[in-house]
């Protein structure tokens, strides 16, 4: 069954590093989201990403974040200036369509800032 | 603030009981609504999905929505210890943003 993969599976950085966190959705998807879900908190929704442009984002997803999809199978997300705070688990979702398919998850990177 | 309210838990039932998990919501113009397990340290995990009121049945589970009442709820029937997880209500609006609950932790005693 096709799934979501997501590199790496842990991230350890120092605070006002830049990190790049790696996904590859589910090949017929054209849908493709970030969340991140900080230890014992619900999971947040960062941004959605859709024919090559950010579709929808929250007020998380600021000036030091930004997603790309540099090839066909890989979509990314940076983080240039990390800071202690941005220690969570980031999931990378994928859905096939926008309004109201279901979404699937990736195993998550677990990012450390120190 | 869109907001999506669960019961934290935990909520302890036995082996082969049914477990009844509810979820809130606050707007109106959500469309779509979703459950998600979620074991610790895992990622979400799509178990049943709902866009009309009433209920809807997969196996051993069924989500109920009344959108009326602003209310989704998931029963699963015969609860094995596997199904021990954290359960999380997510519902979407007319865009592609997922609004998740805080979820409710499962403990089914063997």
């Amino acid at each position: 069954e096709p799934e979501v993969t997501q590199t790496p599976s842990h991230q350890v950085t120092q605070m006002g590093q830049e990190v790049i966190l790696r996904c590859v959705p589910i090949s017929n998807h054209l849908y493709f989201y970030w969340y991140r879900q900080i230890l014992g908190q619900k999971v947040e929704f960062l941004v959605s990403f859709y024919n090559n442009e950010i579709s929808e984002k929250s007020e998380i997803f600021d000036d030091q974040f930004s997603v790309e999809r540099p090839d066909g199978s890989n979509f990314t997300l940076k983080i240039r200036s990390t800071k202690l705070e941005d220690s969570a688990m980031y999931f990378c979702a994928s859905s096939v369509g926008g309004s109201i398919n279901e979404q699937f998850f990736g195993p998550g990177t677990r990012l450390t800032v120190l | 603030q869109k907001e999506v309210e669960q019961n934290s838990g935990p909520l302890s039932v036995p082996e082969g009981a049914i477990a009844s998990l509810n979820c809130t919501y606050s707007d109106r113009g959500s469309q779509s609504f979703f459950w998600y397990r979620q074991y610790s340290g895992k990622s979400p995990e799509l178990i049943m999905f709902i866009y009309s009121n009433g209920d809807k049945e997969d196996g051993r589970f069924t989500a109920q929505l009344n959108k009326a009442s602003q209310y989704v709820s998931l029963l699963i029937r015969d609860s094995q210890p596997s199904d021990s997880a954290t359960y999380l209500c997510a519902v979407k609006g007319g865009y592609q943003k997922v609004t998740f609950g805080i979820g409710t932790k499962l403990q089914v005693i063997p």
